[in-house]
C-alpha cells in the first residue's frame, strides 16, 4: 500500500522568510500525482499545489513550490516570503489510478511576526 | 470560482441517532468522496462515488455508513446509529474525473457525537 510520510509535525518560519516542508512516499508505480494541501484553523481542506510525476519540471504556484525528486521519492514544499496567513497544517497526499488520495499526517506550520 | 458546499457546519448529536451530511460537489464534477479527520489525525478516505454507484470504499465504510445521490446536485452521507468515535470532521470531495484530476474539498462538517 502506498504511504505519505511527513517527518516534520511542527515547523516554524519568521515572517518574509523561506520554509520547506518534507514530504516522502513509497509506491511502485510510474504514473501518480501528488498534492500539497493546506488546512487552516477554520479547518477547510485547500489546494496548494500539484504535481505530475510524469513531468520533470517542479511546479509553482506563487510563492509556493515544490522540489520533486521522483527517485527518491521526495516531495518538498518551499513558501517563500512567508506571510502570517500561511500559518496552517499542511498535507502531502498522493494519488495514482483511480486510488483514493492518501494522506500525510500533515505538518503544523507556525509564522513568526 | 465554483466550490464544494457542506451543510451543517457543525452538527452535534447523541450516541445511537442517525445524522445526514450534505454536500453540493462542483456542478460538471462526476466523482465524488467522503473522508474523515479526526481531531489531530490525518484525513482518512470513506467512499468514492460515480455513476450513482459506490465505486470504492475504505475499511471505515461499514455497514452504519451510506452514501446517496438524492438528485443532480446533493450528495449525502447517512451514519445510521452514530458512535463517541463517529466524531470527527467529515469532508466531501469532488473532481472531474477519477485518474489525472483534482479532487477539491468542501469546508467540512464537524460531527459531534455525545
Amino acid at each position: 500500500a502506498q504511504t505519505v510520510t511527513q517527518s516534520q509535525p511542527e515547523m516554524s518560519v519568521q515572517e518574509a522568510e523561506t520554509v520547506t516542508l518534507s514530504c516522502t512516499y513509497d509506491t511502485s508505480e510510474s504514473d501518480y500525482y501528488l498534492f500539497w494541501y493546506k488546512q487552516p484553523p477554520s479547518r477547510q481542506m485547500i489546494l496548494v499545489i500539484r504535481q505530475e510525476a510524469y513531468k520533470q519540471q517542479n511546479a509553482t504556484e506563487n510563492r509556493f513550490s515544490v522540489n520533486f525528486q521522483k527517485a527518491a521519492k521526495s516531495f518538498s514544499l518551499k513558501i517563500s516570503d512567508s506571510q502570517l496567513g500561511d500559518a496552517a497544517m499542511y498535507f502531502c497526499a498522493y494519488k495514482a489510478g483511480n486510488t483514493p488520495l492518501v494522506f500525510g499526517k500533515g505538518t503544523r506550520l507556525s509564522v513568526i511576526a | 470560482e465554483p466550490e464544494v458546499t457542506q451543510t451543517p457546519s457543525h452538527q452535534v448529536t447523541q450516541m445511537g441517532q442517525e445524522v445526514i451530511l450534505r454536500c453540493v460537489p462542483i456542478s460538471n464534477h462526476l466523482y465524488f468522496y467522503w473522508y474523515r479527520q479526526i481531531l489531530g489525525q490525518k484525513v482518512e478516505f470513506l467512499v468514492s462515488f460515480y455513476n450513482n454507484e459506490i465505486s470504492e470504499k475504505s475499511e471505515i465504510f461499514d455497514d452504519q455508513f451510506s452514501v446517496e445521490r438524492p438528485d443532480g446536485s446533493n450528495f449525502t452521507l447517512k451514519i445510521r446509529s452514530t458512535k463517541l468515535e463517529d466524531s470527527a470532521m467529515y469532508f466531501c470531495a469532488s473532481s472531474e474525473g477519477i485518474n489525472r484530476h483534482t479532487q477539491y474539498f468542501g469546508p467540512g462538517t464537524r460531527l459531534t457525537v455525545l
